[in-house]
């Protein structure tokens, strides 16, 4: 198994367009977590998945954001309308339950 | 919410020191891990320990979760080891990550 996987790993946008970011987690973890890291501070929880289910949404989630696992494997991050706040990196983890996560490369979002 | 506090912020050291990292969190939690976050972005496990001791190499921590708190040591640190290093607790059902602390090992 080669560990979590995140594509792209960077995006340029401009302001107003939509983005989309993979993420294959590790293939046996039933949890897939995402978190949003900007310059200088630490991860900050997004989203999480327990198999195709999503259990929790941080406030930070906009109703501009959108996440899916379809079939329980992997997931898709969806920004609408993107806003220079946004330019962040994104990460994505696996896990077995709350056992060690795992986390991605990321994906480094800059919107202009 | 569970607060997450790491000490130092910054911690600068010449090569071949010692150093120990702190993490203390604000209540009760499942389990706790240690990062390393490299220059690129991408967070790198060190270390999953939700109490006692642990090793690797010149890397050791532990967690006393009874007293809400963890410990990195890095000793005879190298210049791969700059960075910023992490700590992050389970709660309920999710890491929540502290404030980090920057590492600079210099020549």
């Amino acid at each position: 198994d080669t560990g979590v996987s995140q594509n792209p790993r960077h995006k340029i946008t401009k302001r107003g367009q939509n983005v989309t970011f993979r993420c294959d987690p590790i293939s046996e973890h039933n949890r897939l977590y995402w978190y949003r890291q900007t310059l200088g501070q630490g991860p900050e929880f997004l989203t999480y998945f327990q198999n195709e289910a999503q259990l929790e949404k941080s406030r930070l989630l906009s109703d501009r954001f959108s996440a899916e696992r379809p079939k329980g494997s992997f997931s898709t991050l969806e920004i609408q309308r993107t806003e220079q706040g946004d330019s962040a990196m994104y990460l994505c983890a696996s896990s077995l339950l709350v056992a060690e996560a795992f986390f991605g490369q990321g994906t480094r979002l800059t919107v202009v | 919410g569970i607060q997450v506090e790491q000490s130092p912020p910054d911690l600068i050291l010449q090569e071949g020191a010692n150093s120990t990292l702190r993490c203390n969190f604000s209540d009760s939690v499942n389990n706790l891990q240690w990062f390393h976050q490299n220059p690129w972005g991408q967070l790198i496990n060190l270390f999953y320990i939700p109490s006692g001791t642990k090793q690797n190499g010149r890397l050791s921590a532990t967690t006393v979760a009874t007293e809400r708190y963890s410990l990195l040591y890095i000793s005879s640190s190298q210049t791969t080891d700059s960075g910023v290093y992490f700590c992050a607790v389970y709660n309920t059902d999710k890491l929540i990550f502290g404030t980090g602390t920057r590492l600079q090992v210099f020549p």
